[in-house]
C-alpha cells in the first residue's frame, strides 16, 4: 500500500547551517507529496506541496523537489533560523486522505 | 483563512468514561479527519467522514466512535476511555484527494489525559 518514510527522527543544527529532510515514499498512483509544519503546541500548517516530476517549489525559504525516479521529496533549507525549530511531516495524497509519515523533529540552536 | 475549532482543548477523564471530542469548520468542506498524534507515530488516522451523516474506519478505529452530525461538525466519542488513548487529538478539514492536492486544514487539538 502506499506509505511514507521519514529517516530521521530528529535533527539538531546550529543557526546558519544547512538542513535536508528526507522523504520517501510508495505509491501506485501518480504522487503529490506535502510537507507540513508543527511548531510547539500548534496545528499542522502546510509548508509547501509539489508541483511536476523535477520542479522545485518553494515556500518561506524552505524547497523541495519531486524526484519520480527516486520516490523522493526531500525538504532542504540553506541557512536555518532559531524559529525553524519544529516538527516537520512530508504527506502523501491518497485517495481520499494524506499519508503522513512519522515526523522529523528539527532543533536549531544558537 | 480556513478555520477548525475543537473542543475541549484540554480534558482530564476518568478509566471507563465517556469522552465526546467535538471539531467545527468552517470551510463548507465534505472531508473531515480525526488524527491522534503520539511521539514517534506522527498523524494516525482514527476516522474520517466524506459529509453529514457518514462516518469510515480510518487507521486505528478501535476504541472510538464517530459522529457527523452535519457539513460543520465532527465530533469523536470514546465510550470507555482507556489510559492508552492519552494523547493529542487533531481534528482536520479538507479534500487531499482532489487532483490539485488540496490543503488539509487542522484544528489546534485537544490535550486528553485519562487517568
Amino acid at each position: 500500500g502506499d506509505s511514507v518514510t521519514q529517516t530521521e527522527g530528529l535533527v539538531t543544527l546550529t543557526k546558519g547551517l544547512p538542513v535536508m529532510l528526507n522523504c520517501t515514499y510508495q505509491t501506485t498512483y501518480s504522487p503529490f507529496l506535502f510537507w507540513y509544519v508543527q511548531h510547539l503546541n500548534e496545528a499542522p500548517k502546510l509548508l509547501l506541496k509539489s508541483s511536476t516530476d523535477n520542479k522545485r517549489t518553494e515556500h518561506q525559504g524552505f524547497y523541495a523537489t519531486l524526484h519520480k525516479s527516486s520516490s523522493s521529496f526531500h525538504l532542504q533549507k540553506s541557512s536555518v533560523q532559531l524559529s525553524d525549530s519544529a516538527l516537520y511531516f512530508c504527506a502523501l495524497r491518497g485517495s481520499w486522505q494524506l499519508i503522513f509519515g512519522s515526523g522529523t523533529q528539527l532543533t536549531v540552536m544558537p | 483563512e480556513a478555520a477548525v475549532t475543537q473542543s475541549p482543548r484540554n480534558k482530564v477523564a476518568v478509566t471507563g468514561g465517556k469522552v465526546t471530542l467535538s471539531c467545527n469548520q468552517t470551510n463548507n468542506h465534505n472531508n473531515m479527519y480525526w488524527y491522534r498524534q503520539d511521539t514517534g507515530h506522527g498523524l494516525r488516522l482514527i476516522h474520517y467522514s466524506y459529509g453529514a451523516g457518514s462516518t469510515e474506519k480510518g487507521d486505528i478505529p478501535d476504541g472510538y466512535k464517530a459522529s457527523r452530525p452535519s457539513q460543520e461538525n465532527f465530533s469523536l466519542i470514546l465510550e470507555l476511555a482507556t489510559p492508552s488513548q492519552t494523547s493529542v487529538y487533531f481534528c482536520a478539514s479538507g479534500d487531499p484527494g482532489q487532483i490539485s492536492g488540496n490543503t488539509l486544514y487542522f484544528g489546534e487539538g485537544s490535550r486528553l489525559i485519562v487517568v
